[in-house]
């Protein structure tokens, strides 16, 4: 089934910058956004930003999310050591009538 | 503090049927939809289908002719059924919760639960 593209790792140093992407189509991603969602290792996911970019409660302003197109980001800044996870996006797919995820990016805190 | 865990058995036979129930606590089931995801073993994630507390279905087409998703809001639970299941149907299934009628999806999720299709 089509899904979203993500790069699938990204590693970048401590207290650094890292920016994630997922590319989707004027059906997805470019419709209505995507949201993210981080997933520690034997961990269930956790929501991170909603389509529309915003932050559930009790995510930390370090991870904003943003859209141009039909590509989403994830945006974290001051990386820790407990950033270090697989990082997903997902979006509502009007064609399918059905939610796509990205393949997810593993990012690694150098 | 709303609540998700899933239940059922860990091992199911090939072309048996899956089922697995999601018990909501700490808020109703009404008002929200509710989804299954599923994810094999070191792979990404995929979407099942949701419901809502009505019975609103929507699957996810490449699973539709195997999955049907059910309710019952007086145990506030919702419950899947995936037949015919081959080793590939062997992963974990979580349960999540979505608003605005399916919309915005993955709020809450459940800790889930390995299922693994073998004889």
């Amino acid at each position: 089934q089509a899904g979203l593209t993500q790069p699938p790792s990204v590693s970048t140093g401590l207290r650094q910058t890292a920016t994630l992407t997922c590319t989707g189509n004027s059906n997805n991603v470019g419709y209505q956004g995507a949201a993210w969602l981080q997933q520690l290792q034997g961990h269930p996911p956790k929501l991170l930003s909603y389509r529309n970019n915003n932050r559930p409660s009790g995510i930390s302003e370090r991870f904003s999310a943003s859209r141009s197109g039909n590509t989403a980001s994830l945006t974290i800044t001051g990386l820790q050591p407990e950033d270090e996870a697989d990082y997903y996006c997902s979006a509502w797919d009007s064609s399918l009538s059905a939610w796509v995820f990205g393949g997810g990016t593993n990012l690694t805190v150098l | 503090q709303v609540q998700l865990q899933e239940s059922g058995p860990g091992l199911v036979k090939p072309s048996e049927t899956l089922s697995l129930t999601c018990t909501v606590s700490g808020g109703s089931i009404s008002s929200y939809y509710w989804s299954w995801i599923r994810q094999p073993p070191g792979k990404g994630l995929e979407w099942i289908g949701y419901i809502s507390y009505s019975g609103i279905t929507n699957y996810n087409p490449s699973l539709k002719s195997r999955v049907t998703i059910s309710v019952d809001t007086s145990k506030n639970q919702f419950s899947l059924k995936l037949s015919s299941v081959t080793a590939a149907d062997t992963a974990i299934y979580y349960c999540a919760r979505c608003a605005n009628s399916g919309y915005d999806c993955f709020d809450y999720w459940g800790q889930g639960t390995l299922v693994t299709v073998s004889s």
